[in-house]
This record gives structure tokens, sequence and C-alpha cells, in this order.
């Protein structure tokens, strides 16, 4: 059983749809990550965020928001995309490292993934 | 650019060993990570090397060069489960994760 919870697991939605992506862990973990995986491609970084603040956020569509109301829960809320958004969604979360807030780690948790379809 | 190069797919047999190649360009080095994952399912961590030289826990391996820019993850006595996809990333100055597009390994009976 994975420590980072993701639903749901597979989505389909329209171009003109509302939908959010929910992530959750109990690891006590203070950094949660967003990342796109497409097929053959390197993971994508899309958001960070630490103690619940975001730190990264790399280039982004802004029909991606992502929100994080707490250290246990990440959200991504998704409006008007593409059929090239098509992907699996993998929310993380890791240890801080001692240097504080920008040094993270590097073991990641993963979750299980978001398969999400655009038509 | 930064840049992590591996081979898009592998086979092998099992009970064999197999070597998967990572190299890398990036700026700086702060780690190397080798990670798993079977399909449908989430990436899971495998090994960290930030030294030169060879890592070795139970079957698997990973080797680091970093004066080559060249890690690999070695994988003795293959067993079916051992199919998945193996992904390298390496750790740049700015403490970013920098991924490989993964390895995709078939073992055969």
């Amino acid at each position: 059983e994975t420590g980072v919870t993701q639903t749901p697991r597979h989505l389909v939605m329209g171009m003109t749809n509302k939908k959010s992506l929910k992530c959750e862990q109990h690891l006590g973990h203070n950094a949660m990550y967003w990342y796109k995986q497409s097929a053959k491609k390197p993971l994508e970084l899309m958001f960070v965020y630490n103690f619940k603040e975001q730190t990264e956020n790399n280039s982004v569509p802004s029909r991606f928001s992502p929100e994080c109301p707490n250290s246990s829960h990440l959200f991504l809320h998704l409006h008007t995309l593409q059929p090239e958004d098509s992907a699996l969604y993998l929310c993380a979360s890791s240890p801080l490292g001692a240097k504080g807030a920008t040094e993270h780690t590097g073991e990641l948790f993963f979750g299980e993934g978001s398969r999400l379809t655009v038509l | 650019g930064q840049n992590i190069d591996q081979p898009t797919e592998m086979t092998a047999t099992e009970g064999a060993i197999v070597q998967i190649n990572c190299t890398y360009q990036t700026s700086g080095f702060n780690g190397l990570f080798w990670y798993q994952q079977h399909a449908g399912e989430a990436p899971t961590f495998l090994s960290y090397n930030v030294l030169d030289g060879l890592e070795e826990k139970g079957r698997f391996s990973s080797f680091l060069s970093r004066s080559k820019g060249y890690s690999y993850l070695l994988l003795k006595e293959l067993q079916m489960k051992d199919s998945a996809s193996y992904l390298c990333a390496v750790k740049d100055s700015n403490y970013q994760l920098i991924w490989g597009a993964g390895t995709k390994l078939i073992i055969k009976p």
C-alpha cells in the first residue's frame, strides 16, 4: 500500500469540462509535487509545494491550477484542457533536507497516478 | 541544456543478468537516483548514488562514475516480476531532479 493516494485513478473529460485531481499523503512529509508523465518522455515537474507554499511553477499553462490546503493534501484543478494534456498525472511527496526548503532529500514517494484522457 | 540518456527498451531472460545504462549532462550534480515503475503503478525508489562506486542492495546494484557522467543499474538473477520501466534521475546544482525517459525492461522465460 502506497503512502500517497490519488483519486480518481482514471478520468475522461471533454475540453470544456472542469474537474479536479486529488492527492493525499500521510507520511508526514512537507513537500508535495505534481508531475506529468507521457509515454516515452521524461517526467515533467509541474508544481512544487513546501509547507503549503508553492515554490515552483514550471511554465505550466493556466488551465492547470494547483491547490494545497494543508501539508497532507494537494489538488490539481483542470479547466478547458486540450487533447495533448492527456497523460498520467503523478503526485509525489518527500521529506525536506537539512538545508531547508531549497533542498529536497530526493527520494520521492509517488502515488499511482491519475490517468487523464481529454476528448 | 540538461539531458539524461537511457535506452528505450531492453529484453533479457529469466535468471540472467542485465545492465541498464544511464548517461547524464547536467548543471552540477547532487546525486543520482534509480526508480522502478511497473505498468499502471507508482514509481518506487530503488537506489541513490552520490559518490563514485558500486552500491549493492540484494539482487540490484547501482554504479556511478561522476567524471564520466555515467551510471548503471545491474539486475541479477532476473525474475519475471522485474519486468518494469527503470527511471534514472539526477539532482542538479539547484537540487532539481532531471529525469530520463525510462528504460522498459522485458523479461522472457
